[in-house]
């Protein structure tokens, strides 16, 4: 069974705070991974599709690093605003017809 | 402006019932997914489907049934409805040979009493 996971599981950070999270995944038979936000009353929506590994990918104060050998990549989001709250969701791509394996997600919070 | 679009935002049927979740997309995209969402345990794959009248199980499809009979179009079907399935329902559509990335509909939260 192909595992995703998450961590923290929470996060409650003050206005102006950097921050990141964790998603570790199957370092064998990797094609992509996804990362999502998902804000309340809305659909998830794609951040970054991250193929390589020691891919880079940056959105605005949002940017994510990739390492497949480990298994493992980094959300970071600098200056957070409170627009940022949301569920930060990871996604194992295998290469398998498209389906994609999530991890549980990470909950962030931004206080004004 | 891409587009996935679920029947209802919010439905509550009776244990028993037959319950049809609708699934529209108008980005011609092969792919189709069915997710539910509960808490602690993330998004779960029900069913999906790679082409009409295709389909797959993921890794819940007990309880539930899928229809494809148009490009546009997934349905989820509760063939009799229990309180365990009360969850989020989630549709979500991809592009074969792109980078696989899913567009997702707006949910069904679905009760069942």
């Amino acid at each position: 069974i192909l595992n995703v996971e998450q961590s923290p599981q929470s996060l409650h950070v003050q206005e102006g705070d950097s921050t990141n999270f964790t998603c570790s995944f199957p370092s064998s038979n990797f094609y992509a991974l996804h990362w999502y936000r998902w804000e309340t009353a809305k659909s998830p929506e794609a951040l970054f599709v991250m193929t390589l590994n020691g891919d880079e990918k940056k959105k605005g104060r949002i940017s994510a690093t990739l390492n497949t050998k480990e298994g493992y990549s980094y959300l970071y989001i600098k200056g957070s605003q409170p627009e940022d709250s949301a569920t930060y969701l990871c996604a194992f791509d295998g290469g398998s017809q498209g389906n994609l394996i999530f991890g549980k997600g990470t909950k962030l919070s931004v206080k004004p | 402006d891409v587009k996935v679009t679920q029947s209802s935002r919010y439905l509550v049927k009776r244990t028993g019932e037959k319950v049809f979740l609708e699934c529209v997309q108008d980005m011609d995209h092969e792919n189709m997914f069915w997710y539910r969402q509960d808490p602690g345990l993330g998004l779960r794959l029900i069913y999906f489907s790679y082409d009409v009248k295709m389909k797959e199980k993921g890794d819940i499809p007990e309880g539930y049934s899928v229809s494809r009979e148009k490009k546009e179009r997934f349905s989820l079907i509760l063939e009799s409805a229990s309180t365990n399935q009360t969850s989020m329902y989630l549709c979500a559509s991809s592009y074969t040979g792109g980078d696989g990335e899913q567009y997702f509909g707006p949910g069904t939260r679905l009760t069942v009493t």
